[in-house]
């Protein structure tokens, strides 16, 4: 089944950088590749999301790139403020509707003012 | 707005007790999944229903089953539960059109087994 490895663990980047978080995965058929942001306490949102037919996909001050050919995916904050503070969870899967996500182990983020 | 809900916030059970949780999505979505979710582990699915009456194994689902009976409602239950279950138990639902692959997830339910 797949595989998902997600990097660093923890992040801790001054406010106004860039952040960047990483995933590999490991099954060549997955080519849906969601990124979800859980607030404390909260439950989690999907923010961003890439399919494979596209190389970057962005949003205002996040965008996520994906290489297939590596098999990894990364998810770039710029501008980062402090209600960016939260964990991020990558995940990956045939993108099928009735498909499973397989998730990475998140990162921690932590916005330092 | 997609709504999932679970019933519990906070649940306290003992060992060998048999528990519920509860998941109702009010979207008419197809698919409903269990994950449980431990610090450094991220979330990892229990299991996954496509189908009223459908269910399938997710990655860690000993020691755990589901019950579908109707679309909206899926259950997890714990047979015996013992204190390497405790943790944050999420519920999440997804519809199965085109390019619609978005899971939104209930709250969360912490059980704590003693």
């Amino acid at each position: 089944g797949e595989n998902v490895e997600q990097h660093p663990s923890t992040l801790s980047v001054q406010e106004g950088d860039s952040a960047v978080i990483k995933c590999t995965y490991s099954d060549s058929a997955s080519n849906y590749f969601p990124w979800y942001k859980q607030e404390l306490g909260k439950r989690p949102q999907l923010i961003i999301d890439i399919r494979s037919n596209v190389g970057e996909k962005k949003d205002q001050r996040i965008a996520v790139t994906l290489n297939k050919t590596a098999k990894h995916f990364s998810l770039h904050i710029t501008e980062t403020q402090p209600e960016d503070s939260a964990v991020y969870f990558c995940a990956a899967s045939t993108g099928e509707g009735n498909e499973k996500l397989t998730f990475g182990t998140g990162t921690r983020l932590t916005i330092i003012p | 707005d997609v709504k999932v809900t679970q019933s519990s916030r906070y649940l306290v059970k003992r060992t060998g007790e048999k528990v519920f949780l509860e998941c109702v999505q009010d979207m008419d979505h197809e698919n409903m999944f269990w994950y449980r979710q431990d610090p450094g582990l991220g979330l990892r699915l229990i299991y996954f229903s496509y189908d009223v009456k459908m269910k399938e194994k997710g990655d860690i689902p000993e020691g755990y089953s589901v019950s579908r009976e109707k679309k909206e409602r899926f259950s997890l239950i714990l047979e015996s539960a013992s204190t390497n279950q405790t943790s944050m138990y999420l519920c999440a639902s997804s519809s199965d059109g085109a390019h619609t692959d978005t899971q939104y997830f209930g709250p969360g339910t912490r059980l704590t087994v003693l």
